[in-house]
């Protein structure tokens, strides 16, 4: 089983929808994540941290199922400029390899 | 302005011929890495360094080496490219050790034919 895995979408949202979307993890020892937005051939950027339950910043809510091995995206009130792809990476400590999902495209539409 | 740059951001070249893409960040991180991006495979780590004079293996790095010998610098050396190296490249940094939050450069995109 592959350490992060994450539906390749596209998820197709009209604007002012909600979408979410999961990043299932194998590594039971995971406690915090971060996501990571990409535009199309473009560098990722980050998105948010996720630690213990969840996190909220603005439209954007993330939690983590502990017992499920999860950890979800939530976008309110979708806009076009949410289009992107979603990258999820579960937190390291230091000496670690580092692995990303392979992303969730998102296609937000008028 | 904080940020991560790399170079050249396109290149072409020829299969065995070296080359090196220079990564460089203004932040004074402790942490940076190297990534290639190919479709369907998502973003894997080449090498990564903890610190000035530390590096570390990811999950891609035959055929790549690195070096740091600075804390703001960390190149990526292709001694002998081949075409299966053709990818979109990423070099990021962190503040921390762990690699955690990082900061990516605007990507380099190499073609080896």
């Amino acid at each position: 089983r592959k350490e992060v895995e994450q539906d390749p979408g596209p998820f197709n949202v009209p604007e002012g929808a909600t979408v979410a979307f999961n990043c299932t993890y194998s590594n039971s020892a995971s406690q915090s994540f971060f996501w990571y937005r990409q535009d199309c051939r473009k560098e990722p950027k980050l998105l948010m941290s996720v630690y213990s339950s969840g996190n909220e910043d603005g439209r954007f809510t993330a939690q983590l199922n502990r017992a499920s091995q999860y950890i979800s995206l939530l976008i309110r009130d979708s806009k076009l400029s949410d289009s992107a792809t979603y990258l999820c990476v579960p937190k390291k400590a230091a000496g670690n390899k580092l692995t990303f999902g392979g992303g969730t495209r998102v296609l937000v539409k008028p | 302005e904080a940020q991560v740059t790399q170079n050249p951001r396109y290149l072409i070249t020829v299969t065995g011929k070296k080359l090196t893409v220079t990564c460089s960040q203004n932040m004074n991180h402790e942490y940076m890495s190297w990534y290639r991006q190919d479709p369907g495979l998502g973003l894997r780590q080449i090498y990564y360094s903890m610190n000035v004079e530390v590096t570390d293996k990811g999950d891609v790095p035959e055929g790549y080496k690195v070096s740091r010998k600075e804390k703001r610098n960390f190149p990526l050396i292709l001694e002998s490219p081949s075409p299966n190296q053709t990818s979109l490249y990423f070099c990021a940094s962190s503040p921390g050790a762990g690699g955690n939050e990082q900061y990516f450069g605007p990507g380099t995109r190499l073609t080896v034919t």
